[in-house]
């Protein structure tokens, strides 16, 4: 594998599921990202990871729960989602969390909550 | 606060056609500028960006993009359109380069999709 990979690429989930979506980066970078991707608006930047350590959470609701286990594993645990959530969720990496740094983008995972 | 704005939402250009895509910023401190590309079923590519120095950058594929501050703009330019390029483009503005935190991140306009007609 090479890049950022991301799994499932597409999930269906009701409204009381819990599931995972899961990305990993086989560049050796530092910096891991989640953006969620909605139709007609702006890519919107979730969750920025620096080593392991989260720096930023962009008042994302507390039923998306990220967690970075190591720099190349990236998680976004899902709950009781609504479907608002359903969208494109694109995981990215970086060398350093500087914004000179080239993000790489994952395929995403096309999310429906039904 | 920062913000990108992408005028149009759809382009359609003849294969071989001249492109230019639009892209506004508004930031208070000297903007870095990015474009990327989205394939269907794909993620972002960077194509382009710009920092400082030469105003006019190149990127892959052919592209080029122009800064102009006393625009606020930063438009996206090839000069023969190839059906392959049919996609979405984002054009972003960084916030800055201190490691850590905000400084990091980009600021995404709504994307142009572009179909290109035979």
């Amino acid at each position: 594998e090479t890049g950022v990979t991301q799994t499932p690429r597409h999930l269906v989930m009701g409204m009381t599921n819990k599931k995972s979506l899961k990305c990993e980066q086989h560049l050796g970078h530092n910096a891991m990202y989640w953006y969620k991707q909605s139709a007609k608006k702006p890519l919107e930047l979730m969750f920025v990871y620096s080593l392991e350590e989260r720096v930023e959470n962009n008042s994302v609701p507390s039923r998306f729960s990220p967690e970075c286990p190591n720099s190349s594993h990236l998680f976004l645990h899902l709950h009781t989602l609504q479907p608002e959530d359903s969208a494109l969720y694109l995981c990215a990496s970086s060398q350093e969390v500087v914004v000179t740094y080239e993000q790489y983008f994952g395929p995403g995972t096309r999310l429906t909550v039904t | 606060a920062q913000s990108v704005t992408q005028p149009d939402i759809h382009i359609t250009v003849s294969e071989g056609a001249s492109l230019e895509l639009r892209c506004n910023y508004s930031y208070g401190a000297t903007p870095y500028l990015f474009w990327y590309v989205q394939s269907p079923g794909q993620g972002l590519q960077l194509l382009l960006k710009y920092f400082s120095g030469d105003t006019l950058v190149q990127g892959i594929k052919g592209f080029e993009a122009e800064f102009k501050r006393s625009q606020s703009s930063f438009n996206l330019r090839k000069p023969s359109v190839h059906w392959s390029d049919a996609a979405e483009y984002f054009c972003a503005v960084g916030r800055g380069i201190r490691k850590g935190g905000s400084q990091g991140n980009l600021i995404f306009g709504k994307g142009t999709k572009l179909s290109v007609k035979p």
